[in-house]
């Protein structure tokens, strides 16, 4: 399987509002609702901050929310923080036999 | 509050075998639908899952990787290991350890990673 597509980067400035999209396949992304969101900070490990398109995890800011239309996903933050800049990276699930697929990455600049 | 973390060599060589740890807390592997799984990122590439070892000792590989990868459990001591033979140059990644539950859409938690470097 391919990986998803994503941004490589994108930027906003505090308070503002940043959204990744994360693009697949008729395999994944528009086959199931069950894309989710990690964040991965520097040397940290990665955390679930979206499941299931717009889930959000115990403890997780509602800053942070998901959705999907057709083959594209997408994580918006508003009102963005300093401490959101981090790497995010999405997955789908493909099937009960077949690993999930990730995204190919998106770099969040805090300006 | 669970945990994973990563050990292992940094650097091997081409076509010597790399075997990892997987050390976690706050869970157990003979919990039913618990499982520990591998996924790796190279350079400048996307995530990528290895293999999964679930509660029930059922396995799963990444097809293309099928033949050079084992993965194994202790559970008496909270452990998972994967072994990659024939190392190439080419795995040169951040090796993750993650805990995903079986059924689950979603890795719930992950290590922070470990680099291995494969050069002469």
């Amino acid at each position: 399987q391919s990986a998803l597509t994503q941004p490589r980067s994108v930027s906003g400035s505090p308070g503002q509002s940043v959204t990744i999209s994360c693009t697949g396949t008729s395999s994944d992304v528009v086959a199931y609702n069950y894309v989710s969101w990690y964040q991965r900070h520097p040397a940290k490990a990665p955390k679930l901050i979206i499941y299931d398109v717009n889930k959000r995890p115990s403890g997780v800011p509602d800053r942070f929310s998901g959705s999907k239309s057709g083959n594209t996903a997408s994580l918006t933050i508003s009102g963005l923080q300093a401490e959101d800049e981090a790497d995010y990276y999405c997955c789908s699930y493909t099937g009960s036999f077949t690993f999930d697929v990730f995204g190919t990455g998106t770099k969040v600049t805090v300006l | 509050q669970i945990t994973l973390k990563e050990s292992g060599p940094t650097l091997v060589k081409p076509t010597q075998t790399l075997t990892l740890t997987c050390t976690f807390s706050g869970f157990s592997l003979t919990t039913g639908g618990v499982g520990v799984g591998w996924i790796r990122q190279s350079p400048g590439k996307a995530l990528e899952w290895l293999a999964l070892i679930f509660w029930d000792d059922d396995k799963r590989y990444s097809p293309s990787l099928k033949n050079r990868l084992t993965v194994t459990k202790d559970a008496s001591k909270n452990q998972v290991v994967l072994a990659m033979t024939n190392m190439d140059p080419v795995d040169t990644a951040t090796y993750y350890c993650a805990y995903k539950r079986f059924g689950s859409t979603f890795i719930d938690y992950w290590g922070q990673g470990t680099l291995v470097t494969v050069s002469p």
